[in-house]
């Protein structure tokens, strides 16, 4: 199966609410982490990334949050906008190698109503 | 800067027909990656390369699939004979290197393929 996967597939939430999109990882040997975000048609574009030595890293408008205790990831996004109608993937990775091929998860679909 | 280029953008072709999707990277990106990306899923590593080099190409299907990257900057994938599960998303991305980066990996928009 999936070595990375997200909890819920379809997420609704009310513009200028916060979101929080879950995701959990298998591979423990994991120590790079991103969040992506993939608009209809285009390809995954880069959100925000951690590595397994931080707990939290913040940047504009989001939040990731990494607990390598119970192996879960998460994405926060404050006010959210209709622009950030998208489906969003965790990706995991093994820095330590040369191959470092991001293994990505199935995805969730943020739906934001206004 | 100019960002990570494909061509073509879609392609329809029947099962056991050829087909082959090109990829220019992000300038000065040694690492590039081929993913491919089925509806409703997240996309999935098909082969990385360095500079030239093949790193990873465990989850290429070998019998079918093939890419080269012979001058170390753009790469082609190629698929023969296709097969109606092929039909997907293919995506190349670029990166500088994991390890001395952000790790960004910078995706193309995607080569839509059908096959029917």
């Amino acid at each position: 199966g999936e070595s990375v996967g997200l909890h819920l597939p379809t997420l609704s939430v009310q513009e200028g609410d916060n979101s929080i999109i879950n995701c959990a990882y298998s591979n423990s040997a994991s120590d790079y982490f991103i969040w992506y975000k993939q608009e209809s048609g285009k390809g995954p574009q880069f959100i925000i990334d951690i590595r397994s030595n931080m707990d939290k890293r913040q940047g504009q408008r989001v939040t990731v949050l990494l607990n390598k205790t119970v192996k879960h990831l998460s994405l926060q996004i404050a006010a959210t906008q209709p622009g950030d109608s998208a489906v969003y993937f965790c990706a995991e990775t093994t820095t330590g190698g040369g191959a470092d091929g991001l293994t990505f998860g199935k995805g969730t679909h943020l739906i934001i109503q206004p | 800067e100019a960002g990570v280029a494909q061509s073509p953008r879609y392609k329809i072709i029947e099962k056991r027909q050829s087909v082959a999707f090109w990829c220019n990277p992000i300038s000065g990106h040694a690492t590039l990656y081929w993913y491919q990306q089925i509806l409703g899923q997240g996309p999935k590593l098909l082969i990385q390369f360095q500079n030239n080099g093949v790193v990873d190409d465990s989850q290429l299907p070998k019998d079918r699939f093939s890419a080269e990257r012979l001058k170390g900057v753009d790469s082609t994938l190629k698929i023969q004979p296709a097969k109606l599960e092929d039909s997907a998303v293919y995506l190349c991305a670029s990166s500088l290197d994991l390890r001395q980066s952000t790790g960004e990996l910078f995706f193309g928009e995607g080569s839509r393929l059908t096959v029917l």
